[in-house]
């Protein structure tokens, strides 16, 4: 199995900070990789798919990169409504595992 | 508008059986692959079962294979997860979970969840 690392765990930021989280795969992933938003009571929202594609309807301001064993999450300007869990997850192989996620809260 | 409605969830003993369904639509069910994904409170996300368009190809985490039995019905639109001996460690938020294509390729759309407790 794949396994996740991501990281931080938590972090505290502003409304309007920029805000990054780091995943990374135990072997090479290419570029099979997702991000969510989790929140309380909400079904998780898919913000990225294939690492660095943009989900319908996602705003800009997030984004993804990277490829390999190495992925980064971006928020450029952190807004109000971001406050939550943010996990990353590949899809390389069965089974699909996920990072142990990242809580964003307000500082 | 794609939605997916999770129910059956409950307390059980350890041991005893639960069934989970998963309403859907908004969608043409059968053209697509589908999930079970599970969250134990305040903790990560566990992939626990995925099943192609067609039933042809179902695959389960070293977790819960034969314990648990994922199944769908294209006529009815649903998706189930058959949950025999049940441990206290399977105790988690069950969330459905669409695919993106007819076999398993990655999660797309997610449910609410239903929570499962498993206790004695």
């Amino acid at each position: 199995d794949i396994q996740m690392t991501q990281s931080p765990s938590s972090l505290s930021a502003s409304v309007g900070e920029r805000v990054t989280i780091t995943c990374q795969a135990s072997q090479d992933s290419h570029n099979y990789l997702n991000w969510y938003q989790l929140k309380p009571g909400k079904a998780p929202k898919l913000l990225i798919y294939d690492a660095s594609k943009l989900e319908t309807g996602v705003p800009s301001r997030f984004s993804g990169s990277g490829s390999g064993t190495d992925f980064t999450f971006t928020i450029s300007s952190l807004q109000p409504e971001d406050f939550a869990s943010y996990f990353c997850q590949q899809y390389e192989s069965l089974p699909f595992t996920f990072g142990p996620g990242t809580k964003v809260d307000i500082k | 508008e794609v939605q997916l409605v999770e129910s059956g969830g409950g307390w059980a003993q350890p041991g005893r059986s639960l069934r989970l369904s998963c309403a859907a639509s908004g969608f043409t069910f059968d053209d697509f692959a589908m999930h079970w994904v599970r969250q134990v409170p305040g903790q990560g996300l566990e992939w626990v079962s995925g099943i192609s368009w067609n039933s042809g190809s179902t695959v389960y985490a070293d977790s819960v294979k034969g314990r648990f039995t994922i199944s769908r019905d294209n006529a009815k639109n649903s998706l189930y997860l058959q949950m025999n001996s049940l441990r206290t460690e399977d105790t988690a938020l069950y969330y459905c979970v669409k695919d993106i294509g007819l076999e398993l390729r990655y999660l797309d759309f997610w449910g609410r969840g239903t929570l499962v407790s498993v206790s004695s």
